[in-house]
């Protein structure tokens, strides 16, 4: 089983639509979360950390479920900029910079 | 932004060739890393470098050397490279296990 896994999709979605997806993840003793956000041949950036009682930054929302041990993304009210590749980050362990996992990501497409 | 800053931004090289990939951040992080992302697969954490020392490496070939003379720069030494290293190099830095910043990647292409 992938230590990180993604739909790569691509999500072709109207603009002003509301789009989700999910990461799962296989090691339950992973502590941290994160999305990054990577546009066409640029390197990834922070979206926002993903926190165990979710939280919220304007039109995205974060949400983990240990439990199922997988993570969502929503999006609301899509904007064209919002394209992008979205990619799920895990720390498997909650100390140390080795063990940084990256999922493949789920490629976005707004559409006008 | 220019937190971190990688040169060159884009290099082609033979097989016999040896170059190297520069990295450096500006901002004042003790941590910084080395990732491979090729075509359709996840990015791959290649070194790991904490206050300057070499933590991490992923079972990465020898062709591959790293540097980090300070906490400040990075270096990635490239020799007999194969086609199959043809990637986006991406250097990312970070203080401790906060959030990575990364820069904008070399993209190598291996003839």
């Amino acid at each position: 089983r992938k230590e990180v896994e993604q739909d790569p999709g691509p999500f072709n979605v109207p603009e002003g639509a509301t789009v989700a997806f999910n990461c799962t993840y296989s090691n339950s003793a992973s502590q941290s979360f994160f999305w990054y956000r990577q546009d066409c041949r640029k390197e990834p950036k922070l979206l926002m950390s993903v926190y165990s009682s979710g939280n919220e930054d304007g039109r995205f929302t974060a949400q983990l479920n240990r439990a199922s041990q997988y993570i969502s993304l929503l999006i609301r009210d899509s904007k064209l900029s919002d394209s992008a590749t979205y990619l799920c980050v895990v720390f498997p362990s909650g100390g140390g910079a080795d063990g940084l996992t990256f999922g493949k990501g789920t490629h976005l497409i707004i559409q006008p | 932004e220019t937190g971190v800053t990688q040169t060159p931004r884009h290099l082609v090289m033979g097989m016999t060739n040896k170059k190297s990939l520069k990295c450096e951040q500006h901002l004042g992080h003790n941590a910084m890393y080395w990732y491979k992302q090729s075509a359709k697969k996840p990015l791959e954490l290649m070194f790991v470098y904490n206050f300057k020392e070499q933590t991490e490496n992923n079972s990465v070939p020898s062709r591959f050397s790293p540097e980090c003379p300070n906490s400040s720069h990075l270096f990635l030494h490239l020799h007999t490279l194969q086609p199959e290293d043809s990637a986006l190099y991406l250097c990312a830095s970070s203080q401790g296990t906060d959030t990575q910043y990364f820069g904008p990647g070399t993209r190598l292409t291996v003839l």
